[in-house]
């Protein structure tokens, strides 16, 4: 069974300031998915990689397959990044999500 | 922009009861899921849906749940005998490729309390 790991649970930043969430998983995967999730409940698909690196706007996911690990890149953080961000992970020929527990995201002005 | 849609956004039941959770997917894609994350805790994957069949579900889809395509563009998931620890949040999603391969798009969520 695949866990997946993400570190740290809280974070709070400052207004401008760079930041790194983690995700670790235990077996090979096919891909690997950056979800956010708003304080009102909606879950917003940031990334989906099975390789390499993929950046939109200020966001940057990369992920290295050797290591089982996946990084999830703010630039110049703002307050409306505020929200849970979530790593979740899919089996070789599987349509099952497995879901970390999700990084809680502060950004103070 | 597409965007999937769920009804309702809060339904509360009593213990024992049906309820019948829908979504209205994006209209081009074919890949459907139910997702439901109980309070505090994280998202669990319940069912994908495909070519109008099951194509996985986990443990916790149990014979209390089904999933349907009724009429081309709905996709719902019933719940046949509410219990409480069935009060959650139920997200649904589509993608155009399955969820190895594509991109996932959720719904607002909806919420169900179970008396």
């Amino acid at each position: 069974k695949n866990e997946v790991e993400q570190s740290p649970q809280n974070l709070t930043a400052q207004e401008g300031e760079f930041i790194t969430i983690n995700c670790s998983y235990s077996v090979g995967i096919s891909a690997l998915h950056w979800l956010q999730q708003h304080p009102g409940g909606g879950i917003v698909s940031l990334f989906m990689l099975s390789s390499g690196k993929k950046k939109h706007g200020r966001l940057i996911a990369t992920i290295n397959i050797q290591e089982k690990h996946s990084s999830l890149h703010i630039t110049a953080s703002h307050p409306r990044d505020s929200a849970v961000y979530i790593c979740a992970i899919s089996g070789a020929g599987s349509y099952q999500l497995t879901f970390g527990k999700g990084t809680k995201l502060s950004v103070i002005p | 922009e597409p965007e999937v849609t769920q009804t309702p956004s809060h339904q509360v039941t009593q213990m024992g009861q049906e309820v019948i959770l829908r979504c209205v997917p994006i209209s081009n894609h074919l890949y459907f899921y139910w997702y439901r994350q109980i309070l505090g805790q994280k998202v669990e994957f319940l069912v994908s849906f495909y070519n109008n069949e099951i194509s996985e579900k986990s443990e916790i889809f149990d014979d209390q749940f089904s999933v349907e395509r009724p009429d081309g563009s709905n996709f719902t998931l019933k719940i046949r005998s509410t219990k409480l620890e069935d009060s959650a949040m139920y997200f649904c999603a589509s993608s155009e490729d399955g969820a190895n391969t594509g991109e996932l798009f959720f719904g607002e969520g909806s919420r169900l309390t179970v008396l």
